[in-house]
């Protein structure tokens, strides 16, 4: 099983600053099975990047993710106050079939 | 625009079921595999199972396999989580979503709204 672990947990900044989040896997994953997801209180996740560096529809251009192997990295910059949610990331393959990180918490400083 | 919503969630007491159905709409549903996806209270997201657009390859998370069944019915568009014998652990948020792509690697591009699951006495 591939497991994926998140860091920081718990990340506290002010808007303008610009935050990085880290998705650490514990075996070698496709950069094309990562995907990282954004989650606001009483939402559902909405889709952020895929392909590990591939944003989706919509998504504004201040969210960059990257990495390969086991390091996948998402950044923002310049954060907005609509950017402070919950952000996980997920992969695909393996047994079980997907999985989630924890979850890296944004908050306002 | 995809359109999924969940409904069939409620209170239900250990050991019994419940049925949960996504109605599909904006996308061709049988060309795209569906997944379940759950949130306990407070906590993180978890996948629970999988069918494929076809409908013929199912998957499950370990927790569920024997309990849960998925299915689809492209008559209707719809999706649907059979739960039986269900455990105090299986109380959360659970979340229809669908596959961002046809084939290849695995994502979600669009979800529900979630439908809440509570397993109590």
């Amino acid at each position: 099983e591939i497991v994926l672990t998140q860091s920081p947990g718990t990340l506290s900044l002010s808007p303008g600053e610009g935050a990085t989040l880290s998705c650490r896997a514990s075996q070698s994953v496709s950069s094309s099975s990562l995907a990282w997801y954004q989650q606001k209180p009483g939402q559902a996740p909405r889709l952020l990047i895929y392909g590990a560096s591939s944003r989706a529809t919509g998504i504004p251009d201040r969210f960059t993710g990257s990495g390969s192997g086991t390091d996948f990295t998402l950044t923002i910059s310049r954060l907005e106050p609509e950017d402070f949610a919950v952000y996980y990331c997920q992969q695909y393959g393996g047994s079980p079939l997907y999985t989630f990180g924890q979850g890296t918490k944004l908050e306002i400083k | 625009e995809v359109h999924l919503l969940e409904s069939g969630g409620g209170l239900v007491q250990p050991g019994g079921s419940l049925r949960l159905s996504c109605a599909a709409s904006g996308f061709t549903f049988s060309s795209y595999g569906m997944s379940w996806v759950r949130q306990a209270p407070g906590k993180g997201l978890e996948w629970v199972s999988a069918m494929n657009g076809g409908g013929t390859s199912t998957y499950y998370v370990d927790s569920v396999k024997d309990r849960f069944t998925i299915s689809r019915d492209k008559s209707k568009n719809t999706l649907y989580l059979q739960m039986n014998s269900l455990r105090a652990e299986d109380t959360a948020i659970y979340y229809c979503a669908k596959r961002g792509a046809v084939t290849g690697p695995g994502w979600f591009d669009s979800w529900g709204q979630g439908a809440l699951v509570t397993v109590s006495s």
